[in-house]
């Protein structure tokens, strides 16, 4: 059974800061892995998407990898801003359209 | 393109009443998903369906939880009779296909008292 983890579970920086959200999973025969957003009160939304044969993506300040092997995944935030306080969740694919979400990072950027 | 729709945005009722949500998924979207998601957690998988097939059902209550989605496209979940720990907030998502991003609505927020 796909275990996903999420460290840390909360997080406070200082605006303008790079920083890096962590996820890892027990089982490394993935699909793909998603990262998503998620604001209080609302649904997620989808941040990046990797499969299982790529090493990153990229889309703004935002760049995630994956290290398949290890059963890692990283999101890189660039030049942080208070704009970026929310939870962001990681989510694995297995065969049988299996997924798994991690617990989530809690993000607060402060002015 | 619109959106993933789910409603209603909130619910309010008393343990033992029953509730529906219902949810539209994105046009051309096969796969659909049910989540519950408790306050500080990560989303957990009640339903998947492919078409109006279900797909994978295992951590569905089924002595309380039902759900279907009898044309393949809507979906409705419903709760009968609802207990205090099924406050959550329910999520509906859903994606083309296994390589392409998964979609979420807003979720329905459920408070049982």
């Amino acid at each position: 059974k796909q275990e996903v983890t999420q460290i840390p579970a909360a997080l406070s920086v200082p605006e303008g800061e790079n920083l890096v959200l962590n996820c890892s999973f027990t089982d490394s025969a993935i699909y793909n892995l998603q990262w998503f957003r998620q604001d209080p009160g609302k649904g997620l939304t989808s941040l990046l998407l990797i499969q299982s044969s790529q090493r990153e993506q990229t889309s703004g300040r935002l760049n995630a990898s994956l290290d398949k092997s290890s059963g890692r995944s990283t999101l890189y935030i660039a030049a942080s801003q208070p704009g970026d306080s929310a939870t962001y969740l990681c989510a694995v694919l297995n065969a049988g359209n299996m997924l798994t979400f991690g617990g989530g990072t809690r993000l607060m950027v402060k002015p | 393109e619109a959106g993933v729709a789910q409603s209603p945005r909130y619910k309010i009722i008393e343990k033992r009443q029953s509730v529906a949500f219902w949810c539209n998924p994105i046009s051309g979207h096969a796969t659909l998903y049910w989540y519950q998601q408790i306050l500080g957690q990560g989303p957990k998988l009640l339903i998947q369906f492919q078409n109006n097939g279900v797909v994978d059902d295992s951590q569905l209550p089924k002595d309380r939880f039902s759900a279907e989605r009898l044309k393949g496209v809507d979906s409705t979940l419903k709760i009968q009779p609802a207990k205090l720990e099924d406050s959550a907030v329910y999520l509906c998502a859903s994606r083309v296909g296994v390589n392409s991003p998964l979609h979420f609505g807003n979720g329905t927020r459920l408070t049982v008292t």
